[in-house]
C-alpha cells in the first residue's frame, strides 16, 4: 500500500541553524507533494508545495527538494527561528487525487 | 476573508450523545473535507465532498455522517458518540480545479466520556 512517512519523529536545532526535515513516500505515481506546519492547538498551515515535474522549489526561507528516484522529499528551513517550532507534515497526492498525510515531525528550536 | 471556520472549538460528550460539527469556508472552494487527527496517526480522511451535492466516504467513515448544506458549508454529525471518537477534527477545503493545497480550519477538540 501507499504510505508517507518521516524518518525522524523529532528534530531539535539551535536558533539560526538550518533545519532539514525528511519524508519518504511509496507511491511512484504521486504527482504532487505538499508541506504543512502545525503549531500547537492550531490547524495545519500550508508552507510550500511541489509538482512531480520539478526537483526543487524555493519559498521564503524554505526549500523543498524532491528526489523521485528514491521517492524522497525534504523541507529545508534556513536560519531557523523559535517561531518555526511546530510539527511539520508532508503529504502526497495519489492517482485518485487524494492527499495522503505522513505522521509528522516535531521541530524544536533552542534559543 | 476568514478562510475555513469551524465550530465549536471544544466539546465534551457522554457516550451515546449526538452532535454536529459545523464548517464554513468563504473561499468559493468546491471541495470540502473532514479529517480526524489522533496522536501518532496523522490526519485521516473521514468524509469529503468534491462538489456541492456530492459526498463520499474517506478512510474512516464509520460512526459519522455528513451534509453538504450548500457550497460554503459542510457539517459532520456523530449520531451516537463513542470514546473511540475522541479526537481533534479538522475541516478543510480546496479549489476543485487545481486540486492542490488544502486550507484547514483551526479544529474541534472532542472528548467522549
Amino acid at each position: 500500500g501507499e504510505s508517507v512517512g518521516l524518518h525522524l519523529p523529532t528534530l531539535s536545532v539551535q536558533e539560526g541553524d538550518n533545519s532539514i526535515i525528511n519524508c519518504a513516500y511509496s507511491n511512484s505515481a504521486s504527482d504532487y507533494f505538499i508541506w504543512y506546519k502545525q503549531e500547537s492547538g492550531k490547524g495545519p498551515q500550508f508552507i510550500i508545495d511541489i509538482r512531480s515535474n520539478m526537483d526543487k522549489r524555493q519559498g521564503q526561507r524554505v526549500t523543498v527538494l524532491l528526489n523521485k528516484t528514491v521517492k524522497h522529499l525534504s523541507l529545508q528551513i534556513a536560519a531557523t527561528q523559535p517561531g518555526d517550532s511546530a510539527v511539520y507534515f508532508c503529504a502526497e497526492r495519489n492517482e485518485g487525487g487524494k492527499l495522503i498525510f505522513g505522521q509528522g515531525t516535531e521541530l524544536s528550536v533552542k534559543p | 476573508n476568514a478562510g475555513v471556520t469551524q465550530t465549536p472549538k471544544f466539546q465534551v460528550l457522554k457516550t451515546g450523545q449526538s452532535m454536529t460539527l459545523q464548517c464554513a469556508q468563504d473561499m468559493n472552494h468546491n471541495s470540502m473535507y473532514w479529517y480526524r487527527q489522533d496522536p501518532g496517526m496523522g490526519l485521516r480522511l473521514i468524509y469529503y465532498s468534491a462538489s456541492e451535492g456530492t459526498t463520499d466516504k474517506g478512510e474512516v467513515p464509520n460512526g459519522y455522517n455528513v451534509s453538504r448544506l450548500n457550497k460554503r458549508e459542510f457539517s459532520l454529525r456523530l449520531e451516537s458518540a463513542a470514546p473511540s471518537q475522541t479526537s481533534v477534527y479538522f475541516c478543510a477545503s480546496r479549489d476543485y480545479a487545481t486540486n492542490e493545497k488544502l486550507f484547514f480550519g483551526s479544529g474541534t477538540q472532542l472528548s467522549v466520556l
